[in-house]
């Protein structure tokens, strides 16, 4: 398996842009989480799904993110508008069974000017 | 209650020497605890993971101890070498909710 896959690796965009992250989770993890890390912060979860299914956005910080998990195999995470301080790395994480280890990707490195 | 703290923030060994990361939690609920490595540009990966129900867990050079008492574990790297300098991160998660709560990280450097 190619792991979790992430794109795009890299995000420049400017405030008031949408920007879309996208995911494709390893075959058969039937968990998918979205966190974001920066250095104030660390390693946040926004979002996780459980069979496609939203189960805990409480970690979104506002309106303007969203997540959609269509089918088994793609996510995507949105920022719409985008604001300088969503600047961070948003990785995205798939379990199976959700107890036996996150596998992560690369991560997307988003930059808000 | 749903933090996980954890020290040191940055940690400089000589190689051959041991690495030690603390990290300690509230919530009584939490009963998996794994810790990642993270090497720059590269996602967290699951390096070791230990159940409440054991004290101690050993792979290779790398052992987790756990004191349910104390609500503390902590990640011993033996042997440490200049490939293990990377940021580690201890997490949390309970059966209810299943997600991961991380702690803050530790940048450890080892030097030849």
């Amino acid at each position: 398996d190619a792991g979790v896959i992430q794109s795009p690796r890299h995000e420049v965009t400017e405030m008031g842009q949408e920007v879309t992250l996208r995911c494709k989770p390893i075959s058969g993890h039937d968990y998918l989480f979205w966190y974001r890390q920066t250095m104030m912060r660390g390693l946040e979860l926004l979002i996780y799904f459980n069979n496609n299914v939203p189960i805990d956005d409480s970690g979104m910080p506002e309106d303007r993110f969203s997540a959609k998990m269509p089918n088994a195999s793609f996510s995507t995470l949105k920022i719409q508008p985008s604001e300088p301080r969503d600047s961070a790395v948003y990785f995205c994480a798939s379990s199976f069974f959700n107890r036996d280890g996150y596998t992560f990707g690369s991560g997307t490195r988003l930059t808000v000017v | 209650q749903q933090q996980v703290k954890q020290s040191p923030q940055s940690l400089i060994v000589q190689k051959g020497g041991i690495s030690i990361i603390n990290c300690a939690y509230e919530n009584t609920a939490f009963d998996y605890f794994p810790w990642y490595q993270q090497f720059p540009g590269k996602g967290p990966a699951l390096l070791i993971a230990i159940r409440p129900d054991v004290s101690e867990k050993k792979e290779g050079r790398f052992t987790i101890s756990f004191n349910k008492s104390a609500k503390q574990f902590s990640l011993h790297i033996m042997d440490s070498q200049p490939g293990d300098s990377a940021t580690y991160f201890c997490a949390a998660s309970m059966v209810i909710t299943d997600k991961l709560i991380f702690g803050t990280g530790t940048r450890l450097q080892v030097f030849p």
